[in-house]
């Protein structure tokens, strides 16, 4: 079964600073990998998708994504952090690649942006 | 274009009631998945309807039932609700096979159960 772990439930990082949100995956074949983002009382948006093509990912809001085969990893990275940026995040997995199928979600990141 | 929308946005029950959340799927869209978001954790796979069938399901008791009507929009029902069922419920579409994978979701439909 396809799994994700992400490994900080919670990153606090000030505006204007880098942001680093780390996801390892399971896949017992290549996977399609996501990234969502939640805000407050709302539903799930799209951030970026990764499915095979090229291993950066470039999402909306300035937000990038790396896939890495030999680290099993799928980071979400942004140069800058804005105040706007804090919500929950989730690292996903896609139970078939290719399909709509079952998706798995990580535990969830937390980021907070202080002043 | 309307997103994914569901149906009501809160809802209070009681332990041992039944209960219907309905979906429409964005436009386009004839897939639907249902999730559900207890606080603080991530969402987990209910069920997925296609073609008016369900498709998948996750692990999830037989009190969790859903249906998918012609126009493609779905309902989830719960039966003999326990206070555990108490969550953020997600409904999410997808395309047509070969239209990408991408499942968009909608706002959910928070339940507590009393």
């Amino acid at each position: 079964a396809q799994s994700v772990t992400q490994l900080d439930s919670h990153v606090s990082v000030s505006e204007g600073t880098p942001v680093l949100l780390r996801c390892n995956y399971s896949s017992s074949y290549s996977p399609s990998l996501f990234w969502y983002v939640q805000h407050p009382n709302k539903g799930l948006q799209l951030l970026l998708k990764y499915t095979s093509a090229a291993t950066l990912v470039k999402g909306i809001n300035g937000f990038e994504a790396e896939f890495k085969k030999s680290e099993t990893s799928f980071h979400l990275t942004k140069p800058s952090a804005h105040m706007s940026d804090a919500a929950e995040y989730f690292c996903v997995v896609s139970d078939i690649p290719g399909t709509a199928s079952k998706l798995t979600f990580g535990t969830g990141t937390r980021l907070q942006v202080t002043l | 274009d309307a997103g994914v929308t569901q149906s009501p946005t809160h809802l209070i029950k009681t332990r041992g009631q039944q209960v219907t959340l309905r979906c429409s799927p964005k436009s386009g869209h004839d897939t639907v998945s249902w999730y559900q978001q207890a606080l603080g954790q991530g969402p987990q796979f209910i069920f997925q309807y296609y073609e008016e069938e369900e498709r998948q399901r996750g692990n999830f008791p037989d009190r969790f039932s859903g249906h998918q009507f012609p126009n493609y929009s779905s309902e989830l029902n719960v039966n003999a609700l326990l206070l555990g069922d108490s969550a953020l419920y997600l409904c999410a579409s997808s395309p047509p096979s070969g239209g990408g994978e991408t499942q968009y979701f909608g706002p959910g439909t928070r339940l507590l159960v009393l």
